[in-house]
């Protein structure tokens, strides 16, 4: 079964831009979750989506948003970049359910905000 | 919101020894999930091992066991046998049973394994 895809995995951008970032979960998962991971502040938790609704949300301005298709692929937005947006971000999968509490992890998409 | 603190940012070890790993967290819920998560270099994040707050049993996966104390809220790793592929970060998380996949993770411990 293949794993948690994300594309693209590395990207520049310029301040005042917007970026979109996609993550494929692995077959049969609905939850998708996503991540910021930053030297200084670790792992943040952004926002969760389970079955094409916004589940959990983590706190992050409103530049940060998501959604999920029918197919449990995921997106994330990022409007109007700062700096600060320069990170690592991690989208992870799961089934979802209650009691189904492994989160498989992709690798990563590389921001990088200029 | 749920705090996870991992107070030793490095550690080494040399192989084929034992290492333990620290982590504590806050919470004022009774039921939820404890996890181990493995980042080597410039690699994906996995799953080490994972720990239901319900059970008083530690978790163990071959290498890998815990030392789960609930009311000190203490959940720490023992890594036995230590290999160089060991060497990676180690995240500790926490996830409630109650609110969804909303994981929260330590800042991480690296490991070196000295040969």
């Amino acid at each position: 079964k293949a794993g948690v895809t994300q594309t693209p995995r590395y990207l520049i951008k310029t301040r005042g831009q917007q970026v979109t970032l996609s993550c494929s979960p692995i077959s049969g998962h609905r939850s998708v979750s996503w991540y910021q991971q930053t030297p200084g502040q670790g792992l943040q938790f952004l926002f969760e989506y389970f079955s094409e609704t916004q589940r959990n949300k983590g706190n992050f301005p409103g530049r940060f948003s998501g959604r999920q298709f029918s197919n449990s692929r995921s997106e994330m937005n990022v409007s109007t970049l700062e700096l600060g947006d320069s990170a690592l971000y991690l989208c992870a999968s799961s089934l979802g359910g209650a009691r189904t509490y492994e989160q498989y992890f992709g690798p990563g998409t590389r921001l990088t905000v200029t | 919101a749920q705090t996870v603190t991992q107070s030793q940012p490095e550690m080494s070890v040399q192989e084929a020894e034992t290492v333990t790993l620290s982590c504590t967290y806050d919470t004022s819920e009774s039921d939820y999930y404890l996890f181990w998560y493995k980042q080597p270099p410039s690699r994906q994040m996995i799953l080490v091992i994972r720990q239901e707050a319900y059970k008083q049993q530690n978790a163990t996966e071959n290498r890998f066991s815990v030392n789960f104390q609930k009311a000190a809220k203490s959940f720490s790793l023992k890594i036995s046998d230590s290999q160089l592929g060991d060497a990676a970060m180690y995240f500790c998380a926490y996830r409630s049973a109650y609110s969804g996949n909303q994981f929260y993770f330590g800042t991480g411990t690296s490991l070196t394994v000295i040969p």
